[in-house]
């Protein structure tokens, strides 16, 4: 049973950069997509970005300029970095296994998700 | 980008009630529309996948129906443990949007 637990800061100051990272147990990031998404509070959902273990990536054209996506798959671990953050950017950021594959990119449903971090933009 | 539309915003109901909610895409998205539960401060659960697709150790009184630009999640018979909001998430093209939620509480 993969397991996702996301790891960082959980205060961030106004216009530095936000990094994450999610471990991955239960099973091998390799060969599988990874999804970042957030949830502002009392809000909805957004998605980020996705990563494949090789690498390649796919970012929301919303957040694109701002996010840099990676992995390293000797750690079992990806990672999220998001620059030139604002309050806006507060909100609990959840990773999550992206069920597409390389055969079907509309699989793109995300389950299981890790537990979430709440990141604060604040001075 | 496709826009997701979900209705109601908010819905109360008794344990027993079947409910359903509906999400509207907008534009056709075939049958690539995802259902999540998620329960106040936890982390979104997936129910259901490509529309009518019952994820694995998810109760049969869930199930999902539609294509194109309109679908529905029912819930044939709700249980306490059933009170959450309720999101729908195109996977047919990025960015991958979610619906704005519905909650359902307990009337």
């Amino acid at each position: 049973q993969v397991q996702l637990q996301e790891s960082g800061p959980g205060l961030v100051k106004p216009s530095e950069t936000l990094s994450l990272t999610c471990t991955v147990s239960g099973g091998s990031i390799s060969r599988y997509y990874w999804s970042w998404l957030r949830q502002p509070p009392g809000k909805g959902l957004e998605w980020i970005a996705y990563i494949y273990y090789s690498g390649s990536t796919n970012y929301n054209p919303s957040l694109k300029s701002r996010v840099t996506v990676s992995v390293d798959t000797s750690k079992n671990q990806f990672s999220l970095k998001m620059n030139s953050v604002t309050a806006a950017d507060t909100a609990v950021y959840y990773c999550a296994k992206d069920m597409r594959s390389v055969y079907d990119v509309h699989r793109g449903w995300f389950d299981p998700w890790g537990q979430g971090t709440l990141v604060t933009v604040s001075s | 980008d496709i826009q997701m539309t979900q209705s109601p915003s908010s819905l109360s109901a008794s344990v027993g009630d079947r409910v359903t909610i509906t999400c509207r895409a907008s534009q056709s998205i075939s049958t690539y529309l995802n259902w999540y539960q998620q329960e106040p401060g936890k982390a979104p659960k997936l129910l259901i996948f490509a529309a009518s697709s019952l994820q694995s150790g998810v109760p049969s009184r869930f199930s999902g129906s539609g294509s194109g630009t309109d679908f529905t999640l029912t819930i044939s018979s709700l249980q306490p443990e059933d009170f959450a909001t309720y999101y729908c998430q195109q996977s047919y093209s990025s960015p991958y949007i979610f619906g704005q939620g519905t909650k359902l509480e307990i009337k």
